[in-house]
C-alpha cells in the first residue's frame, strides 16, 4: 500500500532552523508537495518538488530524494508564527492519486 | 482569502441524511480537488475534477459522490450519513492538472452529524 512518514511532533526555538522530514514509499511518483496548515484554517502551499535536489524559497526550502523516497521542508530563522502543521503529501500513479502524510505539528517557543 | 469560496460554513445533521457540499475555485481554475480531514485520519483525498471530468480518485465511499459543473463550480454530496463523516471538508482549486500547480484552499465546511 501507499504510505507517508512524518514524524507527529517537533519544538524548536524563535530564530532556529528546523527540517522536517518526510518518508515516502508510493507505486510511482508524480511529485511531491508541502503545505503549512495553522489550526483551524485551511492549508496553504509553501513547495513542490518532482526532481531531486533543493527547491529555496525565502526562510522555506525543500529538498526531495526520489532514489531514498526521501524529503525535507527546512525552516529558517523560525518565527512564532510558524507554530503550525506541516503535510507532506505526495502523487503517485498513475492513474494520478494524491496522499498525504498525517502531519508534523510544529511548536516554537520564544 | 485563497480565492476559493465553500458553503455553508457550518452544517448539522442526523444519521441517514444526505447533505450537499459546494465549492465555487478561483477565477480561471479548471481543476477543483475535495478532502476531508477528521481528527483522527489527517488530511483525505477524495477526488478531483478538471474541467468538468474527473481526473483522479482517492479514497472516497460510495456513499459519496461529486461533479464540476459547466462554470466549474463543484458539488459534493454526502448520503446515508454516518457519525463517522464528521470532519472539515475542504475544496481547493489549481490551473492545471495538478502535477506541480499550487492548489488554493477553501475555508472548509464542518459537517457534524448527530
Amino acid at each position: 500500500g501507499q504510505n507517508i512518514d512524518q514524524p507527529t511532533e517537533m519544538t524548536a526555538t524563535e530564530g532556529a532552523i528546523v527540517q522536517i522530514n518526510c518518508t515516502y514509499q508510493t507505486s510511482g511518483f508524480n511529485g511531491l508537495f508541502w503545505y503549512q496548515q495553522h489550526a483551524g484554517e485551511a492549508p496553504t502551499f509553501l513547495s513542490y518538488n518532482v526532481l531531486d535536489g533543493l527547491e529555496e524559497k525565502g526562510r522555506f526550502s525543500s529538498f526531495l530524494s526520489r532514489s531514498k523516497g526521501y524529503s525535507y521542508l527546512l525552516l529558517k530563522e523560525l518565527q512564532m508564527k510558524d507554530s503550525a502543521s506541516y503535510l507532506c503529501a505526495v502523487i503517485y500513479g498513475p492513474p494520478d492519486k494524491l496522499i498525504f502524510g498525517t502531519g508534523t505539528r510544529l511548536q516554537v517557543f520564544p | 482569502d485563497s480565492g476559493v469560496t465553500q458553503t455553508p460554513k457550518h452544517l448539522i445533521t442526523a444519521t441517514g441524511q444526505r447533505v450537499t457540499l459546494r465549492c465555487s475555485p478561483r477565477s480561471g481554475d479548471l481543476s477543483v480537488y475535495w478532502y476531508q480531514q477528521s481528527l483522527d485520519q489527517g488530511l483525505q483525498f477524495l477526488i478531483q475534477y478538471y474541467n468538468g471530468e474527473e481526473r483522479a480518485k482517492g479514497n472516497i465511499l460510495e456513499r459519496f459522490s461529486a461533479q464540476q459543473f459547466p462554470d466549474l463550480h463543484s458539488e459534493l454530496n454526502l448520503s446515508s450519513l454516518e457519525l463517522g463523516d464528521s470532519a472539515l471538508y475542504f475544496c481547493a482549486s489549481s490551473a492545471g492538472t495538478g502535477e506541480g500547480n499550487e492548489q488554493f484552499f477553501g475555508p472548509g465546511t464542518r459537517l457534524t452529524v448527530l
